[in-house]
């Protein structure tokens, strides 16, 4: 497709229950974002990939969250036992990045429920 | 690592006025500063970006004006329109352009 696609849209799920959350970037773009965002605050940086590694995992909450992208192309992020406060709408951004800062293309978001 | 403050929270102005959204950023070695609308229901969209070698842009009605030796950076919408109410994001990236970190937001209400 022409922008990032993210699937699902929306997830609502029990406590304690695991979730898969896909990213597919625009094709040909290297590096992948994840971002957090809870209701009504800012995006707050989770991972991002550069083809296939992930320098900076940092962001990641806690280790129930987990990511991986196979074949510079799709994207999954895991979160394991999940928790109320994992509730958020999580966004993932996919950049050209040929060496230098640009502009990132966001997906629409999975809006992730934990009831 | 990289902190970015955005100011205000909230801004509400009347059709036709003009806003300005401030931000600040700590790492001095951040070279490249997008700014991002949301719409409800929506992710994220480049406005407009400045890097670091110049101090102003201006795109239409919309400027972004960059002080690197205060380390802040600010938004101004001039002429607003009912459209322009959305959700206003500020980020600063490092050197390698790899890391984006973005501000708290700033909600803009334009009243018709």
């Amino acid at each position: 497709g022409a922008g990032v696609s993210q699937s699902p849209s929306n997830k609502v799920t029990e406590k304690g229950k695991d979730v898969e959350l896909r990213c597919d970037p625009i094709s040909g773009h290297t590096a992948l974002y994840w971002y957090r965002q809870s209701l009504g605050q800012g995006l707050e940086f989770l991972i991002y990939f550069q083809g296939n590694s992930a320098p900076d995992k940092s962001g990641l909450p806690s280790d129930r969250f987990s990511a991986e992208r196979t074949g510079g192309s799709v994207s999954t992020l895991t979160i394991q036992r999940t928790q109320q406060e994992d509730s958020a709408v999580y966004l993932c951004a996919s950049n050209l990045n040929t060496g230098g800062a640009g502009e990132l293309f966001f997906g629409e978001g999975s809006r992730l429920t934990v009831l | 690592g990289e902190n970015v403050e955005q100011h205000p929270s909230t801004l509400s102005v009347q059709e036709g006025d003009s806003a300005v959204i401030k931000c600040t950023y700590s790492d001095s070695a951040s070279n490249y500063f997008p700014w991002y609308k949301q719409e409800l229901g929506k992710g994220p969209q480049l406005i407009i970006d400045i890097r670091s070698n110049v101090g102003e842009k201006k795109d239409q009605r919309i400027a972004v004006t960059l002080n690197k030796t205060a380390k802040h950076f600010s938004l101004h919408i001039t002429e607003t329109q009912p459209e322009d109410s959305a959700v206003y994001f500020c980020a600063a990236s490092d050197t390698g352009g790899f890391k984006t970190i973005f501000g708290a937001g700033t909600r803009l209400f334009v009243k018709a």
